[in-house]
């Protein structure tokens, strides 16, 4: 099946720092979403990227569709503490029908030391 | 503005106990809905999914059943449960009209410990 690759899989910064994360698949995706999770909590959507080389930003994040839509990262710029959390990729292969289903990437956890 | 919820937020079953777990979205119709299971805090195995009442897809064999009654309702059942079904249960849900797929909001989860 589908499989994304999503690194690295646990970071630990200083506050202030910038933090980059990325997917990849040896498949095409036609979306790609990133999406955050506190602890106890469900996922929470970032941002959503439906075109290749698309970039989008969301106050200090930022993600972008890769051009061979293979691939898409997300950065996080000035980092504060409550960016703590497992940070996840998601990609569609298909982009319509009702039968629309996610691929998971595994998660990357940030740690931010104040 | 729509919401979904899930309850009960946390669960402890006895081993060959039964479940019910139940989500409901308010502020859309028809949504398509999806039921994911996590295992020690990463990685989201999708369990279920439903484009419709009574429309059910399972992903892959498993000691659980899904059934949606309501358009609005989407319920994670087991007769029996095992121990390995332990877990963080989330729903979810997203809409497709137009040719668009919207990206999928999650609820709070459930934690289920089986002992």
């Amino acid at each position: 099946g589908q499989q994304l690759n999503q690194s690295p899989q646990s970071m630990f910064i200083q506050e202030g720092e910038d933090v980059s994360m990325n997917c990849t698949s040896s498949s095409i995706f036609n979306t790609w979403l990133w999406y955050k999770q506190d602890p106890g909590e469900g996922p929470v959507l970032l941002i959503a990227l439906y075109k290749a080389g698309e970039l989008t930003s969301n106050g200090r994040l930022t993600a972008q569709f890769g051009i061979t839509r293979k691939d898409s990262f997300l950065n996080i710029s000035a980092s504060i503490p409550s960016d703590v959390g497992i940070y996840f990729c998601a990609g569609c292969k298909h982009s319509g029908g009702s039968n629309y289903k996610l691929t998971f990437g595994k998660g990357t956890l940030l740690t931010v030391n104040p | 503005s729509q919401t979904i919820h899930q309850w009960p937020a946390t669960l402890v079953q006895p081993v060959g106990s039964p479940l019910s777990l139940e989500c409901t979205v308010e502020g859309t119709s028809n949504p398509n809905l999806y039921w994911y299971r996590q295992a020690a805090g990463r990685g989201l195995q999708l369990l279920f999914y439903s484009v419709g009442i009574g429309q059910i897809s399972s992903e892959v064999p498993q000691n659980l059943s899904a059934s949606r009654p309501q358009d609005r309702q989407f319920i994670l059942s087991s007769k029996k449960l095992l121990l390995s079904d332990s877990g963080f249960y989330l729903c979810a849900w997203g809409f497709y009209v137009n040719s668009y797929n919207s990206p999928l909001h999650f609820g709070n989860g459930t934690r289920l410990t089986v002992t």
